[in-house]
C-alpha cells in the first residue's frame, strides 16, 4: 500500500523568509497530493493539491511541485507571515478494499513563522 | 451555511463507557470518513463509507463502530474494548465514491477525554 513520509516534523523560519516542506510517497500510480494546513484546535483545510498530469501550481504565496519520477512533492510558502504558523500535512491517494478513493497522510510539519 | 459538522466540540467519558460522536454533511457528498489524530501521528483512518448503508474498515476500526443510514449523517461510536480512546477525532467527507482519490473537507472535530 501507500506510504507518505513527510519532511521535516517542525520548521522555523523568521517572518518574509520562504518555507519548504517535503513529502514522498511510494506508489507509482498515485495521482493526487493535497496539502491542509491545521490550526490548533481545528480540522484540517484543504489549501492546494495538485494532480499528476502538471508539476506545479500556484495559488498566491502556496505552491506544489511534483516530480513524478522521484515520487516527491513539496509545499512552498513564499514571504511567510506569523498567521502561516500551523501545522501542515501532505497526503496521498491509498487503497481500500480496492478503491483508490481515501488519503494516506503525512506526519505533519509545525511551521512557526516568528515575527 | 454548507459544510461538515461536529458535536460535541469537547467530550468526557468515563473508562467502561461507549460514548457517540456526531458528524453530519450538507454537501451533498458520497463519501464520509472518521479519523484519530494523536499528538505527532498525524491522521489515522478508523472508518469511511462510499455509500449509505455501506461502511469499511480502515487501519485503526478496533474498538469504533459506525453507522452510515443517512447519506449526511456517519456517527462514530468509540465502544469500552477501545484501549486507548483518549484522541482527536475528526470527520471528513468527499463528493465522489468512485474509484480515484478526491478532495475531503473536514469538520472542526471532536476531543474526547476518558477520565
Amino acid at each position: 500500500g501507500e506510504n507518505v513520509e513527510q519532511h521535516p516534523s517542525t520548521l522555523s523560519v523568521q517572518e518574509g523568509d520562504s518555507a519548504v516542506i517535503k513529502c514522498t510517497y511510494s506508489d507509482s500510480a498515485s495521482n493526487y497530493f493535497p496539502w491542509y494546513k491545521q490550526e490548533l484546535g481545528k480540522g484540517p483545510q484543504l489549501i492546494i493539491d495538485i494532480r499528476s498530469n502538471v508539476g506545479e501550481k500556484k495559488d498566491q504565496r502556496i505552491a506544489v511541485t511534483l516530480n513524478k519520477t522521484a515520487k516527491h512533492f513539496s509545499l512552498h510558502i513564499t514571504e511567510t507571515q506569523p498567521e502561516d504558523s500551523a501545522v501542515y500535512f501532505c497526503a496521498a491517494p491509498g487503497y481500500y478494499g480496492g478503491s483508490q478513493g481515501n488519503l494516506i497522510f503525512g506526519k505533519g510539519t509545525k511551521l512557526s513563522v516568528k515575527p | 451555511d454548507g459544510g461538515i459538522t461536529q458535536s460535541p466540540k469537547y467530550l468526557f467519558r468515563k473508562e467502561g463507557q461507549n460514548v457517540t460522536l456526531s458528524c453530519e454533511q450538507n454537501l451533498n457528498h458520497d463519501a464520509m470518513y472518521w479519523y484519530r489524530q494523536d499528538p505527532g501521528q498525524g491522521l489515522r483512518l478508523i472508518y469511511y463509507s462510499q455509500i449509505v448503508n455501506d461502511f469499511q474498515k480502515g487501519d485503526i476500526a478496533e474498538g469504533y463502530s459506525v453507522s452510515r443510514e443517512k447519506k449526511e449523517s456517519f456517527p462514530l461510536t468509540v465502544t469500552s474494548a477501545q484501549k486507548n480512546p483518549t484522541a482527536f477525532y475528526l470527520c471528513a467527507s468527499s463528493m465522489s465514491r468512485l474509484a480515484t482519490a478526491d478532495t475531503q473537507y473536514f469538520g472542526p472535530g471532536t476531543r474526547l477525554t476518558v477520565l
